[in-house]
């Protein structure tokens, strides 16, 4: 089964506009969740990431949200630009190292 | 830096071909991955390594497999390719305690 659940699986969003990302999961011994962004034909690239001890981090215009109780977090995207439409994977991962991605959000920013 | 390195970058098979995915990391890093991505799934973890000599199964281990002989080194075979294996795969790595994982560029394999 999906061990993490994404949403929408696309988004079109005006140039300046909030974008927003959400995920789910259901283990609870998951510890590390991160954001991977990934252009056509390129690997994915880590964006940003947070551990569950911590509700919010935030670097430049992206932004995550986590509630743990929820067992939800999420990506902002303030001020979107057209540079920023690819594809988004939120992720989680326990001790051990191993990843469970969710199943992508393609994003496009309109000028 | 050359970061994660994957070759070929593509490849057409055919049905029951074998080949090899190379994927080669300069990080020494610890920790080895293959996915493969299909559209509208996401990644799926195909099989993974802790250190040279040590892998073990994904989500989707099966028609693969996979050696680590080296630090660097982690190629993925497929033995009896079938129409079901047509997918990108990316190789990853992540450092011993880190959680960020570094990819390659990826392998764009079609099975006709």
């Amino acid at each position: 089964q999906q061990q993490v659940k994404q949403s929408p699986q696309s988004l079109i969003v005006q140039k300046g506009g909030i974008s927003i990302i959400n995920c789910a999961y259901e283990n609870t011994a998951f510890d590390y969740f991160p954001w991977y962004q990934q252009f056509p034909g390129k690997g994915p690239a880590l964006l940003i990431a947070i551990r569950p001890d911590v509700s919010e981090k935030k670097e430049g215009r992206f932004t995550i949200s986590f509630n743990k109780s929820a067992k939800q977090f999420s990506l902002h995207i303030m001020d979107s630009q057209p540079g920023d439409s690819a594809t988004y994977f939120c992720a989680a991962s326990s001790t051990g190292n191993q990843f469970y991605f969710g199943t992508g959000t393609s994003l496009t920013v309109i000028p | 830096n050359a970061g994660v390195t994957q070759t070929p970058k593509f490849r057409i098979l055919k049905i029951g071909q074998s080949m090899t995915l190379q994927c080669t990391q300069d990080m020494n890093h610890n920790y080895m991955y293959w996915y493969r991505q299909d559209p509208g799934m996401g990644l799926k973890l195909i099989y993974y390594s802790v250190g040279a000599g040590i892998t073990d199964k994904g989500e989707v281990p099966n028609g693969y497999n996979v050696s680590r002989s080296t630090t660097e080194d982690f190629p993925l075979r497929l033995e009896l390719a079938a129409p079901s294996q047509t997918s990108v795969y990316f190789c990853a790595s992540t450092p011993l305690g880190g959680r960020g994982a570094f990819f390659g560029q990826g392998t764009r394999l079609t099975v006709v």
